[in-house]
């Protein structure tokens, strides 16, 4: 069975910080999909991120950055420099398993 | 180009009520996903269409609620009767459906919010 843990429930960090939110996922597959889902607090799911399980190569996008460890079957999401309209809740994904998310709040 | 539409966006009845969602996936888009997200917890997969045919619905409690999709665009999801345990936000989303299964991004709508009393 798939799994996905996001150990990290509520997160609060003041404006400009950098901070880390973790996810680590269970399965069997060979071949598998991660994605990161911003959700504001207006409740539409929003695509941040899709990685397949053949390309460990972290990426970076503006602010935003991802770390992909198969050893440690980690998918860890950085934002840097944080802003107050980075607030929301962060799901990570195994394909269509979703973890419980982690509630950023940033504090100005 | 337009989003994934879904109504109601919010919707109280009673217990044993009846009640149903509906959703409008994007444009050509062949894979539509209705998941169930209650407070606090990451969205939980009901049903997968892709086009008109159900392809993962083992999810769904099937005693008190049904889905349809018919001519492979909209869909509803329905609860026949609502238990007061139904209350969650009801997501839809789809995918182009042209990449291998599972591995393909999906676009949700802003979902509904289900009360139930």
């Amino acid at each position: 069975a798939q799994k996905v843990t996001q150990a990290q429930t509520e997160i609060s960090v003041v404006e400009k910080e950098d901070v880390t939110l973790d996810c680590v996922y269970e399965t069997r597959d060979t071949t598998y999909y991660l994605f990161w889902y911003k959700q504001p607090p207006s409740g539409e799911l929003v695509f941040l991120i899709r990685r397949n399980s053949f390309d460990e190569q972290n990426e970076i996008s503006g602010r935003y950055s991802w770390n992909f460890q198969k050893s440690t079957s980690s998918f860890n999401f950085t934002i840097t420099a944080s802003q107050v309209v980075d607030s929301a809740v962060y799901f990570c994904a195994l394909s269509l398993v979703f973890g419980k998310g982690t509630r950023l709040s940033v504090i100005a | 180009e337009a989003g994934v539409v879904q109504s109601p966006r919010y919707k109280i009845i009673e217990k044993k009520q009846p009640v149903a969602f509906w959703c409008n996936p994007i444009s050509g888009h062949n894979t539509l996903y209705w998941y169930r997200q209650n407070l606090g917890q990451g969205p939980e997969l009901l049903i997968r269409y892709e086009n008109e045919e159900a392809v993962d619905d083992s999810q769904l409690p099937k005693d008190r609620f049904s889905a349809e999709r018919l001519k492979g665009v909209d869909s509803t999801l329905k609860i026949q009767p609502a238990e007061l345990g139904d209350s969650a936000v009801y997501l839809c989303a789809s995918s182009s459906g042209n990449r291998v299964r599972n591995s393909e991004t999906q676009y949700f709508g802003p979902g509904t919010r289900l009360l139930v009393l």
